[in-house]
Formats: structure tokens, sequence, C-alpha cells
């Protein structure tokens, strides 16, 4: 497997907090990518980060990447009730980048 | 603009009989298409990817099969089903790989229950 925490987290907060989900991986990876995926529907991409980036923002979400402690995470700032969604981190292996495994997620529950 | 396009959006089978599910990309050409199976409530396993017409490279073996009979379309099939096929089939496509590309599009799925 490509990742070292294997459950699914849940997390729940309330509308204006800042929230933080973490993901390890195993092996080296040449990108990070953040997808969220909103119930019954495909996953969509939010931020993508290469191993050359430390940080990259995005509107209110910021990744970051540890490629020394081969870990990366996901803030949120001042969250909103549509932020209420499944997140997913997933990596490549380096070798091969048409297969990505895909972390278990962090279920984001953010309350008004 | 692009759009994808996955069929059927359900399906109720019945253990050991026959599936077929379908995506098409329409507004690209030749991109790498990918389909991956998720379990309720559960993460999103790769199953295959394909980078060319006629040709499908398999990442898990789950009893599954894929086509890529056009540019624009993929096939996931079984002639026998199990009760494990059951859950959310996704197809998703990309560029490939460079400094904007990587990133996958997913469809909307199709949900597959096995009685």
């Amino acid at each position: 497997s490509q990742w070292g925490e294997e459950n699914l987290q849940a997390l729940s907060i309330q509308e204006g907090e800042d929230v933080t989900m973490n993901c390890s991986y195993k092996t080296y990876t040449t990108v990070v990518h953040w997808y969220r995926q909103d119930s019954g529907r495909g996953p969509a991409l939010i931020i993508l980060i290469r191993s050359n980036e430390r940080e990259k923002r995005s509107g209110r979400l910021r990744a970051t990447l540890d490629t020394s402690s081969q870990s990366s995470s996901l803030s949120i700032t001042a969250a909103q009730c549509e932020d209420t969604a499944v997140y997913f981190c997933a990596t490549d292996e380096g070798s091969n980048y048409n297969v990505l495994y895909f972390g278990s997620g962090t279920k984001l529950t953010v309350e008004p | 603009a692009q759009t994808i396009h996955q069929w059927p959006v359900a399906e109720i089978k019945a253990v050991g009989s026959p599936l077929s599910l379908g995506c098409t990309i329409k507004g690209k050409s030749s991109p790498n298409l990918y389909w991956y199976w998720q379990a309720t409530g559960g993460t999103l396993q790769q199953l295959f990817y394909s980078i060319t017409v006629g040709q499908v490279e398999s990442v898990v073996q789950l009893n599954l099969s894929a086509s890529r009979p056009k540019d624009d379309q993929f096939i996931l099939s079984t002639e026998k089903l199990l009760l494990s096929h059951s859950g959310f089939y996704l197809c998703a496509w990309s560029l490939g790989w460079g400094e904007n590309t990587g990133q996958l599009y997913f469809g909307e799925g199709s949900k597959l229950t096995v009685l």
C-alpha cells in the first residue's frame, strides 16, 4: 500500500473555523493530488502540488508537501458549509505516472 | 469544453451475470483513460488505464477486464459478477504528464449493486 494511514477519518467543525487534513505516503512521489468528493459524485481536483513545491494556495485552500517526511497537508481557512465533502490525497510512485494511489480520505462536515 | 459521460448511472445485477460499463469523453483528442472502483464509504482503487486505442494496462486483478475500442471510449466488463464487485465505478481522463497535466477529470460514476 502507498499509504501509512488506511482508515477514513471524520472531522466535524463549525463554520468559520480552520481545518487541516494530513496524509503520509510511503514511497517517493512526483506529485500529490488533493481531490474533494461530494456525496454520490465523482471526485474533483482542488489542488495539485509537485515534489519541487513546498506550498500551493488556491483561494481558502493551502496545500503543503514535505518530501523529507513524506507527508502532505491540506488546510481550509474559514470553512463554510459548502466545504462539507470527503477529501482525498493521491500520489504516484514516481515511476509510473499513470497509476495513482488514493489515501483513505477525510470526511469533513462543516456545521452552521 | 470537454465532457465525460458514464453509463449506466446505476445497475442492480445478479451474482454470476455479465456486466458492461461505459465511458465516453468528448472534446479531447487522445486522452489517457482510467477506471477506478470505490467501495461504499471507501477510497478509490485504480483498476485500469489506457494511453492509446487498443491498449489497456491492468493495475489490480478483480476479475474485471477493460477495453478501449475507440479513442474516446473506455469499457469495463466481466462475464461473471461477484458480490465483491458492488460499488461505485468511476471513469477518468487526463492529458498525461507535463507542466499542468496529470490532473484527473472524473465522470459522475456508475453505481453497481450485486445481489
